[in-house]
């Protein structure tokens, strides 16, 4: 199985500030690489897929990049409804993985 | 766009079955592979199998192998997730997601597009 892995776990930030968050593949995944949001007690929403494209909908202050095995997640001028935890997912073999997820907490 | 729309909660004693169903409606998401992730509290999200209703193809996680049957029926648009034995650690939310196949910069790419809004089950002596 492909192990994917989240850093930090957590980290706490302010309203405007940028943050990134890295997820690592156990071996090379391509630009098979999605993220999303998930806020308590809601599905989670996707926010980036095949590692660079940005969701229908979703705001310009999220982007992608990476490839093969690392990949980051950036988030400028953070905004007080990007509170959430963030999960990265690899779709490029089964069984399809998931990073342990990234909480994002504001300061 | 499209909705999942899954049941409601279930309570199931160990040992015992429980069905989960999710209503696909709006036409671009029919057709597509549909997918069951799960949470347990304070977990992070586990992926389960797929169901591919063009072909009726399954693959399952090898950890759900005998004991979950994914279905759909293709007549109302509803997919099935349906586990057995079941005991406290499958205490989770259940999601049914669609996997939609597209490009990004001339390559493939593979993502879960929607999701449904979650089935918690609670298995609990």
């Amino acid at each position: 199985d492909i192990q994917m892995s989240q850093s930090p776990s957590s980290l706490s930030a302010f309203v405007g500030d940028s943050v990134t968050i890295t997820c690592r593949a156990s071996q090379s995944i391509g630009n098979y690489l999605n993220w999303y949001q998930h806020k308590p007690g809601r599905a989670p929403e996707l926010l980036i897929y095949g590692t660079f494209a940005l969701h229908s909908g979703v705001p310009s202050r999220f982007s992608g990049s990476g490839s093969g095995t690392d990949f980051t997640l950036t988030i400028s001028s953070l905004q007080p409804d990007d509170f959430a935890t963030y999960y990265c997912q690899q779709s490029y073999a089964t069984p399809i993985t998931f990073g342990q997820g990234t909480r994002l907490d504001i300061k | 766009q499209g909705q999942l729309v899954q049941s409601g909660a279930e309570v199931r004693k160990p040992g015992a079955s429980v069905k989960v169903s999710c209503k696909v409606s709006g036409y671009t998401l029919i057709g597509l592979s549909r997918h069951w992730v799960r949470q347990a509290p304070g977990k992070g999200l586990e992926w389960m199998g797929s169901f591919d209703p063009k072909d009726g193809e399954t693959t399952y996680a090898q950890k759900f192998q005998g004991r979950v049957t994914m279905t759909e029926d293709t007549s109302t648009d509803t997919a099935y997730m349906e586990m057995s034995s079941l005991r406290s650690e499958d205490t989770a939310v259940y999601y049914c997601l669609t996997l939609k196949i597209s490009a990004v910069r001339a390559v493939r790419a593979e993502y879960f597009l929607l999701w449904g809004q979650g089935t918690l089950v609670t298995v609990s002596s």
